[in-house]
């Protein structure tokens, strides 16, 4: 059963450029979310979508967005980039219901320069 | 507002002791679970606690869920140094379908 896939694993922008990152969720999950992972931070909630819907936003500026696909496949989007903004982003599948456990990608480290 | 506090943060020990790692919450919850990361790497889902009373037991560890009291623990038994990483405990706001999470204790096994 293949896990969860996001791309790319490393990106590294410069400030004011945009980035899309993209997460596919294990097969049959409905759930994907967010989150954003810095030293100084520790792990944030960014936001969560379950059949092509936003069910919660946590408290990021705007800059930050998503979306799901009818597939479940997931992106998210941040634009202009601060350097504030490195940080490994997780994304987590999930079946979107009751007590259903959480399965993360590897990430992908975003470096802004 | 839903908070996870962890402690200890840092944890450095030598092979073979035993010691835990606790998990309070502020709010209601009867969802708790924990995970694992390793230096550079994603989060590896070790146990999902999901009523009171409830203990799970992998190899070394052993986690607990005390939702009276609002804590979790993770045991280590006999640690090894394979066991050195990071370990979240996450509890699950789902009235808002998200993870709030503790700091994270850093562990370190010395051979």
């Amino acid at each position: 059963k293949a896990g969860v896939t996001q791309t790319p694993r490393y990106l590294i922008k410069t400030r004011g450029q945009q980035v899309t990152l993209s997460c596919s969720p294990i097969s049959g999950h409905r759930s994907v979310s967010w989150y954003q992972q810095t030293p100084g931070q520790g792990l944030q909630f960014l936001f969560e979508y379950f059949s092509e819907t936003q069910r919660n936003k946590g408290n990021f500026p705007g800059r930050f967005s998503g979306r799901q696909f009818s597939n479940s496949r997931s992106e998210m989007n941040v634009s202009t980039l601060e350097l504030g903004d490195s940080a490994l982003y997780l994304c987590a599948s999930s079946r979107g219901t009751m007590n259903t456990e959480a399965f993360f990608g590897q990430g992908t480290r975003l470096t802004v320069v | 507002e839903l908070k996870v506090e962890q402690n200890p943060l840092f944890l450095s020990m030598q092979e073979g002791k035993n010691y835990t790692i606790y998990c309070n919450y502020s709010t209601t919850s009867d969802r708790l679970y924990w995970y694992r990361q390793d230096p550079g790497k994603s989060l590896e889902s070790l146990f999902v606690l999901l009523s009171n009373g409830a203990v799970k037991q992998e190899g070394r560890l052993m986690a607990s869920l005390d939702t009276k009291a609002r804590l979790s623990t993770l045991h280590i038994t006999a640690a090894v140094h394979d066991l050195s990483a990071t370990y979240f405990c996450a509890v699950d706001e789902v009235s808002n379908y998200q993870l709030i999470w503790g700091a994270g204790t850093k562990l370190i096994i010395k051979p």
